[in-house]
């Protein structure tokens, strides 16, 4: 059954730590999004890839926030330094655009 | 910018009741899913809508899109407490050349309780 792969499913941290999120795409999706999710923002685009091109990242915080896709089998979305507002649930989602999208997990991250 | 907005946010249903939830958005699309989401899980695709006029059913919920008023609805029949969840509507806009480019947008979000 494939199914959209995400790492850690949970990740406490202090303040100014680095974080790395990973994210496996369903084998053959050429789109991958990152979403964050907090409960006074909602469903938050931040950055999102198309044939690992990054199309579009004007969501993201790019002072502290970067988006890669080094293979087609693998993004990243790393935030350095971390701040507690970064605290929420981050979405990996991959699928063929604009036929449906195919959401991971969620990493849990919790900043201090 | 690309708004999506749902109505209602919050709906408390009792059994065997219909009822139905709204989502406008503010640009050109033809492309509009729905998707359902669990407390603390992730997001489930329910329906992909891709055309004027599409309408997809799938046991007791039924989705439309209407592109011209720019509004979709979820239909809700005889509600049951497993459909209890958030239901979230998303968009992708097309642009003038009625080609879809992938910044899918979600709406706020509908928190369903359905109650006996």
């Amino acid at each position: 059954d494939a199914r959209v792969t995400q790492t850690p499913r949970h990740k406490v941290t202090e303040m100014g730590q680095e974080v790395t999120m990973r994210c496996q795409p369903i084998l053959g999706h050429n789109t991958v999004f990152w979403y964050r999710q907090t409960m006074m923002q909602g469903l938050e685009l931040l950055a999102y890839f198309r044939n690992r091109a990054p199309l579009d990242d004007s969501g993201m915080p790019k002072d502290r926030f970067s988006a890669e896709m080094p293979d087609a089998t693998l993004a990243t979305l790393k935030i350095q330094p971390s701040e507690p507002r970064d605290s929420a649930v981050y979405f990996c989602a991959s699928g063929f655009t604009p036929v449906r999208l195919f959401f991971g997990e969620g990493s849990r991250l919790t900043v201090l | 910018e690309l708004k999506v907005e749902q109505n209602p946010l919050f709906l408390s249903m009792q059994e065997g009741k219909n009822y139905t939830i709204y989502c406008n958005y503010s640009t050109t699309s033809d492309r509009l899913y729905w998707y359902r989401q669990d407390p603390g899980k992730s997001l489930e695709s329910l329906f992909v809508l891709l055309s004027n006029g599409a309408v997809k059913q799938e046991g007791r919920l039924m989705a439309s899109l209407d592109t011209k008023a720019r509004l979709s609805t979820l239909h809700i029949t005889a509600a049951v407490h497993d459909l209890s969840a958030t239901y979230f509507c998303a968009v992708h806009p097309t642009n003038a050349g009625g080609t879809s480019y992938g910044k899918l947008t979600f709406g706020q979000g509908t928190i369903l309780t359905v109650h006996p």
